[in-house]
C-alpha cells in the first residue's frame, strides 16, 4: 500500500531541545495529518495541513509541507518529557475515497 | 462526552473461536473505521463505514466482518480467529470523510493462541 514513511524511526533527545520528524509520501495528496500516540493509548490528532498550504503552527508544533519533494516535517520546539510518544503522519490520496494511509511512525523519547 | 469507546480492552481467544469488538461514539459522526496496529507496521484499515447501514472494505478485510446497524456503533467480528489476528485494534470516527480529523478509541488488545 502507499504509505507515508516517517524518518527517523526513533529519536532520543533531552528536555528543552527541539525534535524534528519527517514524512515522505509517494503520490499527490489532498492533505496530510500528524497524530501522536502515547504508549498503550489511541492516536490523538495534532494538526492537518492541506496540499495548498506550506506551513502551519499549533502551540509548540510547526508543520511544513513541500509538495514538490513530497515531504512534510513536524517540529516540536522546547520538548518536554510529556512529548514522549510515537508520531505518525497520515496522508489522504486523491483517489482513496477518503481513507487515510498511516506511516509506521517515529518513536520520540524525551529525557528529563 | 466519552468520545470513542471500545469494549473489551483485552481479550484472549483460542484459534477458531469467534468474538465481536464493539466501538461506540457519542459525537454523532457519520464515518467510522476499524484499524489494526502491529509492531513495525503502522495502522492498517480493516473496514470502514460512511454512514448507518453502510460498510466497505479497507486494506486488510480478510477474516473480519463489520456491521453498522446504529449510527453510534460499529462492530467488528472475527468469525474464526487465527493467530495472525493477534493485534491491537483501534476504532476511529470522523464527522466527514475525505481525510478529516479522526478521533480514536483507546484500543482493544487481542491475543489469539
Amino acid at each position: 500500500s502507499q504509505q507515508g514513511e516517517e524518518d527517523p524511526q526513533a529519536l532520543s533527545i533531552q528536555e528543552g531541545e527541539n525534535a524534528t520528524m519527517n514524512c515522505s509520501y509517494k503520490t499527490s495528496i489532498n492533505n496530510l495529518q500528524w497524530y501522536r500516540q502515547n504508549s498503550g493509548r489511541g492516536l490523538v490528532h495534532l494538526i492537518l495541513i492541506r496540499s495548498n498550504e506550506r506551513e502551519k503552527h499549533s502551540g509548540r508544533l510547526r508543520v511544513t509541507l513541500d509538495t514538490s519533494k513530497k515531504s512534510s516535517s513536524l517540529l516540536i520546539t522546547a520538548s518536554r518529557a510529556a512529548d514522549t510518544a510515537s508520531y505518525f503522519c497520515a496522508t489522504l490520496y486523491g483517489g482513496s475515497q477518503g481513507n487515510l494511509i498511516f506511516g509506521k511512525g517515529t518513536k520520540l523519547s524525551v529525557k528529563p | 462526552n466519552a468520545g470513542v469507546t471500545q469494549t473489551p480492552k483485552f481479550r484472549v481467544l483460542k484459534t477458531g473461536q469467534s468474538m465481536t469488538l464493539l466501538c461506540a461514539q457519542d459525537m454523532n459522526h457519520e464515518y467510522m473505521y476499524w484499524y489494526r496496529q502491529d509492531p513495525g507496521m503502522g495502522l492498517r484499515l480493516i473496514h470502514y463505514s460512511v454512514g448507518e447501514g453502510t460498510t466497505a472494505k479497507g486494506e486488510v478485510p480478510d477474516g473480519y466482518n463489520v456491521s453498522r446497524l446504529k449510527k453510534q456503533n460499529f462492530l467488528l467480528g472475527l468469525e474464526s480467529a487465527a493467530p495472525s489476528q493477534t493485534s491491537v485494534y483501534f476504532c476511529a470516527s470522523a464527522s466527514g470523510g475525505a481525510g478529516e480529523t479522526q478521533y480514536f478509541g483507546p484500543g482493544t488488545r487481542l491475543l489469539v493462541l
